[in-house]
This record gives C-alpha cells, sequence and structure tokens, in this order.
C-alpha cells in the first residue's frame, strides 16, 4: 500500500498562475483533508470532503477550490495564485464511525509551493 | 482560531531525559490525538486518547487527559536523539464537527 500519496513534490508559480494538488490514497477513507502548515504555526484546514462528491470549507478556504469526484482521490485548485498561497500543502485522509469521532489521520509527504 | 495551544513552544533536553508537553483545548471533545512531524515530513500519528479515558501509554509514550481542565500532556520516557521533532495534539469536538483541529505544536530538540 502505497498510503497517502501527493503530486507534485514542488512547485513555483507566478502571481496569477493556476495549478492543481493531487491527493491520492488506497486505504479505502471515507474523510479526506487539505491543509496549509507556514513556518511556527500548526496546520490549517482548507477544504475536507467526507465522502465522495461531497466537500466542505474549513478555517482558510478563500483562494482555493477542491473536488472530490473519486473516493480516493482529493484535488486542491489554485485559480490564480498569490504570494500569500507560498506554503506546504498537505494531504490526509482518515476514516470515522458515526458516533465515536474520528480515528488517525494519515498524511502525505506534502507539496512545497513558493507564489513569486 | 486554534482548538489546540501546545506548551511550551520549544523544548531543548539531553538524550535520556524525561520530554513532557502539554496540549490545552477550548471545546469539549470526542478525542484527543498526538502527532509528530519530523522536519520537512508529514505528520505521523502517535497515540489516541478518547475523552472517557484518562491515560493511556504506547511504548515510551504515556499520554494523559484532564477533560475538566481540557488539557492533556505527552510524556516521552528515556528520550532519543530519533526523537527530535515537532509535536502537535489535535482534538476532534463533539457535536457534530466533521474535522480535527491541530495545535501549534512543540519543537522538541534532543542533545545527543
Amino acid at each position: 500500500n502505497a498510503g497517502v500519496t501527493q503530486t507534485p513534490k514542488f512547485r513555483v508559480l507566478k502571481t496569477g498562475q493556476s495549478m492543481t494538488l493531487l491527493c491520492a490514497q488506497d486505504m479505502n477513507h471515507e474523510y479526506m483533508y487539505w491543509y496549509r502548515q507556514d513556518p511556527g504555526m500548526g496546520l490549517r484546514l482548507i477544504h475536507y470532503s467526507v465522502g465522495e462528491g461531497t466537500t466542505a470549507k474549513g478555517e482558510v478556504p478563500d483562494g482555493y477550490n477542491v473536488s472530490r469526484l473519486k473516493k480516493q482521490n482529493f484535488l486542491l485548485g489554485l485559480e490564480s495564485a498569490a504570494p500569500s498561497q507560498t506554503s506546504v500543502y498537505f494531504c490526509a485522509s482518515s476514516y470515522s464511525l458515526m458516533g465515536q469521532g474520528f480515528y488517525e489521520q494519515y498524511f502525505g509527504p506534502g507539496t512545497r509551493l513558493t507564489v513569486t | 482560531s486554534q482548538q489546540g495551544e501546545e506548551d511550551p513552544q520549544a523544548l531543548s533536553i539531553q538524550e535520556g531525559e524525561n520530554a513532557t508537553m502539554n496540549c490545552s483545548y477550548k471545546t469539549s471533545i470526542n478525542n484527543l490525538q498526538w502527532y509528530r512531524q519530523n522536519s520537512g515530513r508529514g505528520l505521523v500519528h502517535l497515540i489516541l486518547i478518547r475523552s472517557n479515558e484518562r491515560e493511556k501509554h504506547s511504548g515510551r509514550l504515556r499520554v494523559t487527559l484532564d477533560t475538566s481542565k481540557k488539557s492533556s500532556s505527552l510524556l516521552i520516557t528515556a528520550s532519543r536523539a530519533a526523537d527530535t521533532a515537532s509535536y502537535f495534539c489535535a482534538t476532534d469536538a463533539s457535536g457534530g464537527y466533521q474535522k480535527v483541529t491541530f495545535g501549534t505544536g512543540t519543537k522538541l530538540q534532543v542533545i545527543p
């Protein structure tokens, strides 16, 4: 099992360019998440999905869009990149049982994005 | 704002010593988790403690949870240089919220 994979690992964009980050998991998890991590800070949730075809906003959703067309994939899009979106982006997945809260999240290796 | 806040922000100890990190949170939770992040890597799950549990062990890790004080602690015994990493607590707020919120982390340095 590959676990959670992210593509690409590194990317440099110019202001105004667009790109899509791909996250894939092979653990049949229902829940998937996109986080950003900035120096000295914890993870901030951008968007998440509780199942195929569903998405929801997290703590910092502005400037990002997501799609979950297939259960195993969760895409994060930047339509018009800004320098403030320079960050490390992590994808994660997990399963959950109703009423019992969340189980552990499995994280991808991250994508380091620089917007100039 | 972050649900969890770790304390201290940074900790430096000698190899063989114990390391204690604390996490405080604001709302009622279903469970609390601790994660480790090595520099430049993704987070790795360490341990999960449910709201009805008070203490849990896993190898050299000991986690306690005090729901009345809305706080948790992570103890790493007999630390090793390989334990050098950032440690994050994450809470799953009860009440139907379908996400986990991470704190800002404690950066641990273990000096050989």
